[in-house]
């Protein structure tokens, strides 16, 4: 049973536009919430995280939302630009326990 | 400060066979986690070590097992390698004494079993 879900495997998006990267996830002990971008051949790296306490967090271009009632939270990027091209991990932890979803695909196209 | 590093970056090795991962953490830093990752199955957690203890671990068989030095360093070991085995395994590590740190990642080590 999956915890942490991204329900969409890929995402396209116009360079400048607004890309919406979504998670969802289903234990509601889940205090801490975190974004990782990963580039092939290359390990993750950490991009953005939201305590529980917040339902909003906010990093240059990047933002991410959590919507607690409806366990979901997501990633906005504005504006998308060509080196955001990567694969988005949404993660969750409580704990010691860290938690990721499988990954969507960003391509952000010129 | 130096990332995290892990050797070798790329292994081949036969079924039935045996392999050891290394992992170095961020200096500081006495946690490191292992994960794989396959296509489509994104990080699936494989176990965590804390001052040489693991403390915790993820589904995955016995053939799988680690350890952790008192330099904060891990090894991973698999025994009895299959085909199923091969994908990127990945170390992270992370502060871990108290509250919340996020985690740190390696490159990874491309396994492939044939």
């Amino acid at each position: 049973d999956q915890q942490v879900k991204q329900n969409s495997p890929s995402l396209s998006v116009q360079e400048g536009r607004i890309s919406i990267l979504n998670c969802d996830y289903t234990n509601s002990m889940f205090d801490y919430f975190l974004w990782y971008k990963k580039y092939p051949a290359e390990g993750p790296t950490f991009l953005i995280s939201i305590s529980s306490i917040k339902d909003k967090n906010e990093d240059g271009r990047f933002t991410v939302f959590l919507n607690k009632s409806a366990k979901h939270l997501s990633l906005h990027i504005v504006p998308s630009q060509p080196g955001d091209s990567a694969v988005y991990f949404c993660a969750a932890s409580y704990g010691q326990n860290f938690v990721f979803g499988p990954g969507t695909r960003l391509s952000v196209l010129p | 400060k130096a990332g995290v590093t892990q050797t070798p970056r790329y292994l081949i090795k036969t079924r039935g066979q045996q392999v050891t991962l290394s992992c170095s953490p961020i200096s500081g830093h006495r946690s490191v986690s292992w994960y794989q990752q396959t296509p489509g199955q994104g990080l699936q957690f494989l176990f965590e070590y804390f001052s040489e203890t693991q403390r915790n671990k993820g589904n995955f068989p016995g053939r799988f097992s680690g350890r952790q030095f008192s330099n904060s360093r891990s090894e991973m070991n698999v025994s009895t390698l299959e085909l199923g085995d091969s994908a990127l395994y990945l170390c992270a590590s992370r502060r871990g004494t108290g509250g919340f740190s996020e985690q740190y990642f390696g490159p990874g080590t491309r396994l492939t079993v044939t």
